[in-house]
């Protein structure tokens, strides 16, 4: 299985800040074949179900705020989110769907 | 709107089943791969299993593997995952989400605890 390991585990950030998440996989999710980095990123706050800021690996979800960007490639990976705002304090989970079982990073807890 | 309504958690005994279910509504569910995917209390996301259009193609996080079943009905818009033999580690909320790479659409859960 790819082992996807997150940090820092939490990350006190002021408002207006930028926070910045690292993700690493144990295997590289860059597919060969058409040059895709099979990783997405997740936000989640308390109460609800995950939401999908992020696919391929730099692609913002649909009404993602161009606060959050992604980047990285093969095993090694960053969110950024700029510009901190409030309803920013959540869980960030990065996930690899390159290869069966699909896989979550521990998460990162935001606050301010 | 697309909407996921998970249904069927409960309380049960371990050695116990379930089946959840998974309405489906503001898209075509049958021309999507759908995934469930758990979170123990207080805990991470982890993917339980997948199944294509048309359900002949079906995979399970090794921990579940021969003691749950994903299944789908595209003439009801529904995904199931039935539960057999649950262990107290299978407490968790039981997502669906829509796809099986990554997940654009989820629902809001159903919690599943497993305890005597």
């Amino acid at each position: 299985d790819i082992v996807m390991t997150q940090s820092p585990d939490s990350l006190a950030v002021s408002l207006g800040e930028r926070a910045t998440i690292n993700c690493k996989s144990s295997q590289s999710v860059l597919s060969s074949s058409d040059k895709k980095n099979y990783l997405g990123w997740y936000q989640q706050k308390p109460g609800q179900p995950p939401k999908l800021l992020m696919s391929w690996a730099s692609t913002r979800g649909s009404g993602v705020p161009d606060r959050f960007s992604g980047s990285g490639s093969g095993t090694d990976f960053t969110l950024t989110i700029s510009n901190l705002q409030a309803e920013d304090v959540a869980v960030y989970y990065c996930h690899q769907y390159y290869h069966i079982p699909r896989t979550f990073g521990q998460g990162t807890k935001m606050e301010i | 709107e697309v909407q996921l309504v998970e249904s069927g958690g409960g309380l049960v005994q371990p050695g116990g089943s379930l089946r959840l279910s998974c309405a489906a509504s503001g898209f075509t569910f049958s021309t999507y791969w759908m995934t469930w995917v758990r979170q123990a209390p207080g805990k991470g996301l982890e993917w339980v299993a997948n199944i294509n259009q048309g359900g002949s193609e079906k995979y399970y996080v090794d921990s579940v593997k021969g003691r749950f079943t994903i299944s789908r009905d595209d003439t009801k818009n529904s995904l199931s995952l039935q539960m057999n033999s649950l262990r107290a580690d299978d407490t968790a909320v039981y997502y669906c989400a829509r796809g099986t790479n990554y997940y654009e659409a989820w629902g809001l859960g159903t919690l599943v605890t497993v305890s005597s």
